[in-house]
């Protein structure tokens, strides 16, 4: 598997949506799509937001929500706030585990 | 709530090894497939390899021939070794846990503080 290809950069103003995209993601060999999305802060580890491609961990807020079309993932935060500037990484596991290169948002 | 903790030299030779530890605490090491993820300076997240609790591991294979992770079950402990590091080595070393267990590295949910390793004479 290769590595996932994800937009540089993107940016929005409060209360905005926005979707950030990663193509290259794959199904393992049973066919379940394996997709997680990470937050990071500056000098923070990172943080997981969504995993098999939909789901939310408990405490990560509705706003984050992923979705697939075919070899694309997306992330979308809604209402965007000025905490969600950070960067954010895909992750997709096939069998073994890629991640994109990251996106670093910016709230205007 | 588990609690991963990354500790080991922060300073390093080159063409030395490289070698961590990480520690579980709040859980029990049993069952889930533990794994090394790095981040060089100003860049993106980069996966190592796993190792599960019986000792099976799959490793990357950017750094398969440098690679070699152990798991001491006793302590809740697993281990990464890079050997012939050099200065791209130079990254903040984590190690993270995924959601669900004994289903592969599926993601990684829960992840240690991250320690920064310096490759440098």
């Amino acid at each position: 598997q290769s590595a996932l290809t994800q937009p540089p950069f993107a940016s929005g103003s409060p209360g905005q949506s926005v979707t950030i995209s990663c193509t290259g993601v794959s199904s393992d060999v049973r066919g379940y799509d394996f997709v997680s999305w990470y937050q990071q802060h500056p000098g923070k580890a990172p943080k997981l937001l969504i995993f098999e491609v939909n789901k939310r961990p408990s405490g990560v807020p509705d706003r984050f929500s992923g979705s697939q079309s075919g070899n694309t993932a997306f992330l979308t935060v809604s209402g965007l706030q000025a905490e969600d500037e950070a960067d954010y990484y895909c992750s997709s596991y096939a069998g073994t585990v890629v991640f994109g290169g990251g996106t670093k948002l910016t709230v205007l | 709530q588990v609690q991963l903790q990354e500790s080991g030299p922060e300073l390093v030779k080159p063409s030395e090894t490289l070698s961590l530890t990480c520690t579980v605490s709040g859980g029990s090491i049993s069952n889930y497939y533990w794994s090394w993820v790095r981040q060089s300076p100003g860049k993106g997240l980069e996966w190592i390899g796993y190792i599960f609790h019986s000792g099976h591991t799959d490793y990357n294979p950017f750094f398969k021939g440098r690679v070699a992770m152990s798991v001491d079950t006793s302590t809740n402990q697993f281990s990464l070794r890079l050997t012939s590091v050099t200065a791209a080595d130079t990254a903040v070393y984590y190690c993270a846990r995924p959601t669900t267990a004994a289903a592969g590295p599926t993601d990684f949910h829960s992840w240690g503080r991250g320690i920064l390793v310096t490759v440098s004479s």
